[in-house]
């Protein structure tokens, strides 16, 4: 059984230049969320998606997009990227909410942006 | 306001010992879970152990342990007979009704495992 799997793990972009990060959740996983990991920091929750839809969303600028797909899997979109931007990105998947409910994380894109 | 503090930015212990990491968290919600990820260079979040705010026991999963204290508002992670794998990033998180389920993190503890 495939857990979670991004894509690409790796990527250098400019700034200004737009990026699309792709996540495949944990077979039978309908919930996606997006997480923005800083150096040395811990991750900060970007958005989640569940049916389709945002279901809710952090502390970032709408330059931070996403969608998912009829599959579950899920996109998380960067516009007009800043130097800022550099982290790891991590997508998590799971199966509906709830305190208890164990998030499955993937490997992450680490993105660099100069 | 929903928060998780970890105030050991480094840790050591020696191979085959038990070690503790700390964590405290923040909330009003009488409801909420507690979670603790280790994090290797790879970059992957690993699930390792789970406590919930009703839980009358405390959390065991193999080697690891969480001590729960309620009124301390504290959930230590206690790794016995540590291994030089171990050696990682180890970050403590939380879930609330409050915050919508998404999980906060803390700032993550980083341990090393000596020979």
């Amino acid at each position: 059984d495939a857990g979670v799997t991004q894509s690409p793990t790796h990527l250098i972009k400019t700034r200004g230049q737009q990026v699309t990060l792709r996540c495949s959740p944990k077979s039978g996983h309908d919930t996606v969320s997006w997480y923005q990991q800083a150096l040395g920091q811990g991750p900060q929750f970007i958005f989640q998606y569940y049916e389709e839809e945002e279901r809710q969303r952090g502390n970032f600028p709408d330059r931070f997009s996403g969608h998912q797909f009829p599959n579950y899997s899920s996109e998380l979109n960067v516009n007009a990227l800043l130097l800022g931007d550099s982290a790891l990105y991590l997508c998590a998947s799971s199966l509906r909410q709830g305190v208890n409910t164990e998030a499955f994380f993937g490997q992450g894109t680490r993105l660099t942006v100069v | 306001a929903q928060k998780i503090t970890q105030t050991q930015p480094g840790m050591f212990v020696q191979e085959k010992e038990a070690v503790t990491l700390d964590c405290t968290y923040d909330t009003s919600d009488p409801s909420y879970g507690l979670f603790w990820y280790k994090q290797p260079s790879s970059g992957e979040m690993i699930f390792l152990i789970y406590q919930g705010s009703y839980d009358q026991q405390n959390a065991t999963e193999g080697r690891y342990s969480l001590n729960f204290q309620k009124a301390r508002k504290s959930a230590n992670l206690v790794i016995s007979a540590s291994q030089l794998g171990d050696s990682a990033m180890y970050f403590c998180a939380m879930k609330t009704v409050d915050s919508s389920y998404k999980l906060i993190f803390g700032s993550g503890t980083r341990l090393l495992v000596r020979p």
